[in-house]
Order: structure tokens, then C-alpha cells, then sequence
């Protein structure tokens, strides 16, 4: 099974700052890896896949990279709006499916 | 634009089974590019991927559930579903359905939540 891990578990952060988050993976994934930004009571939402491609919508401001084992989102001008639990998931090797326990990001 | 919506109880005894059903629109279940998901998450923990089944009926589980869960699908209704024998309240969860490719990320349905009382 891969384990993903994300770091830190929370990150705050002025509006108008840049947040950097990372997930590690337990093998490498090359870059089939995805992003999901969750607010509390909602499902998760796309943000990134195939670890650099944004999903339809999703604001130029959020930008992935990384490959192997090593992956960072990065949202370069915080808003309002993205303060929320950002999770990454893998799916270069399943079963399992797996996803990292999640970096809230919260207000400074 | 495709559409996944999660129904069934909101609460089960536990020692029951818990049933959900995934109903989907604006595109075929039938499909042979894509697997059909069921993730859930416990309140204030992380995402937990349960397993996923594809059309003809082809499923994986979590090694940690696989003697309690199944899934089937029905192309005629354009739905798929979820059992889960033996419920505890660490069962408790929102449970979500999605779809995904087999390398490729999830669209979500919006979850429902159900608790598992003792």
C-alpha cells in the first residue's frame, strides 16, 4: 500500500500571503497524483490532477508540481474563499486508493 | 455534467447493514472507461477510500473492510451501491460515491451522512 503523507497538518496564513503544502508519497507515483480542497460540509473538490493539470474552474492562482514521491500545492495569493482542509490522493497503484491525511489551512 | 447522488438511511443499528445507493445523470454507468467509488470520511478525520467497481461487476475493497463490504452495479437503472455487513459506530461516516478512471481522479457526489447507533 502507498502511504501518502502531507505536511504541515495545519498552515496559517495571512490573506493576500502564498501557501506552500506538501505530500509525500511511500513509493513513487510518477505523477499520477491529485489535489482536493474540502470546506467543512461539503464534499471534496478537484483542484489538481495528474499532479500539475488544474481541473475546469479551478483559478490559475492554485498550481501543482512535483513527480515520484515528492508534490507541492501551491495557492500564490490567498483569498477569503481558500481557507479550507486541502488533501492529496494517489492513483498510480491501487488497490488501495489512497489519500494523505489532509493540511488544514486556516486563517492567520 | 455528470451528477452522483448518494441515498439510503441515515441510521442503522449496529450489527445491521448499511445499504447506500449512488444514482447517476449525465453519463452512463455503463461505461467502460471509469470505476464507480465509495469513499467515506469518520466526523473531524480524513478520507477513506472503501473500494470501486467497474460495469461488469469487476470490484476492489479496502483489505480493512473486504470481509464486510460488497458493491454491485445496475446499468439499467444507472446506479451502483454499497453493503456493509456488521456496522459499529466506527462506521459512522459521511459516505461519499464518485467516479474515476483508472488513472485519473474522482468526481464526487455531495455525501450522506449516516450514523451507526448503538
Amino acid at each position: 500500500e502507498i502511504v501518502m503523507t502531507q505536511s504541515p497538518a495545519t498552515l496559517s496564513v495571512s490573506p493576500g500571503e502564498r501557501a506552500t503544502l506538501s505530500c509525500r508519497a511511500s513509493q513513487s507515483i510518477s505523477r499520477y497524483l491529485a489535489w482536493y480542497q474540502q470546506k467543512p460540509g461539503q464534499a471534496p473538490r478537484l483542484l489538481i490532477y495528474d499532479a500539475s493539470t488544474r481541473a475546469t474552474g479551478i483559478p490559475v492562482r492554485f498550481s501543482g508540481s512535483g513527480s515520484g514521491t515528492e508534490f507541492t500545492l501551491t495557492i500564490s495569493t490567498l483569498q477569503s474563499e481558500d481557507f479550507a482542509v486541502y488533501y492529496c490522493q494517489q492513483y498510480n497503484d491501487w488497490p488501495p486508493l489512497t489519500f494523505g491525511g489532509g493540511t488544514k489551512v486556516e486563517i492567520k | 455534467q455528470l451528477q452522483l447522488l448518494e441515498s439510503g438511511p441515515g441510521l442503522v443499528k449496529a450489527s445491521e447493514t448499511l445499504s447506500l445507493i449512488c444514482t447517476v445523470s449525465g453519463g452512463p454507468v455503463r461505461s467502460s472507461t471509469y470505476y464507480w467509488g465509495w469513499i467515506r470520511q469518520p466526523p473531524g478525520k480524513g478520507l477513506e477510500w472503501i473500494g470501486s467497481i467497474d460495469y461488469t461487476g469487476s470490484a476492489y475493497y479496502d483489505s480493512s473492510l473486504k470481509s464486510r463490504v460488497s458493491m454491485s452495479v445496475d446499468t439499467s437503472k444507472n446506479q451502483f451501491s454499497l453493503r456493509l455487513t456488521s456496522v459499529t459506530e466506527v462506521d459512522t461516516a459521511v459516505y461519499y460515491c464518485a467516479r474515476h478512471p483508472d488513472y485519473g481522479a474522482m468526481s464526487w457526489g455531495q455525501g450522506t451522512v449516516v450514523t451507526v447507533s448503538s
